[in-house]
């Protein structure tokens, strides 16, 4: 059984552009959790998408935006991006009706 | 609104117990969790209490609940070198939703 991927591994951009980062959920989990992990800190949630729906959102601004596909695969788009964006982007995938949120090894986005 | 807190740092000697403490504010909080990163990784779930039990334990891991206190502690026994990582609290009010995670803990052991 494959675990949660996501990708790109690294990533490096300037203030102002756009991102778009990945996630494979873990085979029969239909949630997908994005957070937000910034140097030293804990995770903070970003949103969470259900069955192509978001389900949850938290203290993001919009430019944080993100989409579900029908095989429950996901995407995290930030637009505008600034220097504070740089951190850790954690996905986790969850079964229907399941209380473990299992996580990807993260992408490391840093914004110059 | 919620808020999750943990000691930054803990040191202990190879083959002592490690007890990372938590607490939270939620008094709704029905799930509670223990997650471990290690140095450029992800997170990995290592136990999860619910809120109607005050103990679980899994082979070396002993997870104490003090739903009064809203104290949680996770309790390492015959700590090893590969216990070594950053060890996170988290809660949830819902299954499968949100998780409200804790600063971490830095568990670093002594040889």
């Amino acid at each position: 059984e494959t675990g949660v991927t996501q990708s790109p591994t690294h990533l490096i951009k300037t203030r102002g552009q756009q991102v778009t980062l990945r996630c494979s959920s873990q085979s029969g989990h239909n949630t997908v959790s994005w957070y937000q992990q910034a140097l030293g800190q804990g995770p903070q949630f970003i949103f969470q998408y259900y069955r192509e729906e978001e389900n949850g959102r938290g203290n993001f601004p919009p430019r944080f935006s993100g989409l579900q596909f029908p095989n429950y695969s996901s995407e995290l788009n930030v637009n505008a991006l600034e220097l504070d964006d740089s951190a850790l982007y954690l996905c986790a995938s969850s079964p229907d009706g399941g209380y473990e949120q299992f996580f990807g090894p993260g992408t490391r986005l840093t914004v110059l | 609104g919620e808020d999750v807190e943990q000691s930054l740092f803990l040191s202990v000697r190879e083959g002592d117990s490690s007890v990372i403490n938590c607490t939270y504010t939620d008094s709704s909080s029905t799930y509670l969790y223990w997650y471990k990163q290690e140095p450029g990784a992800g997170l990995q779930l290592l136990t999860y209490i619910f809120s109607n039990m005050d103990m679980k334990q899994d082979q070396r891991l002993t997870v104490l609940l003090n739903k009064k206190d809203k104290h949680l502690s996770l309790r390492i026994a015959d700590t090893q070198t590969g216990d070594s990582a950053i060890y996170f609290c988290a809660e949830a009010r819902f299954g499968n939703e949100k998780l409200t995670f804790g600063t971490g803990t830095r568990l670093t052991i002594i040889p």
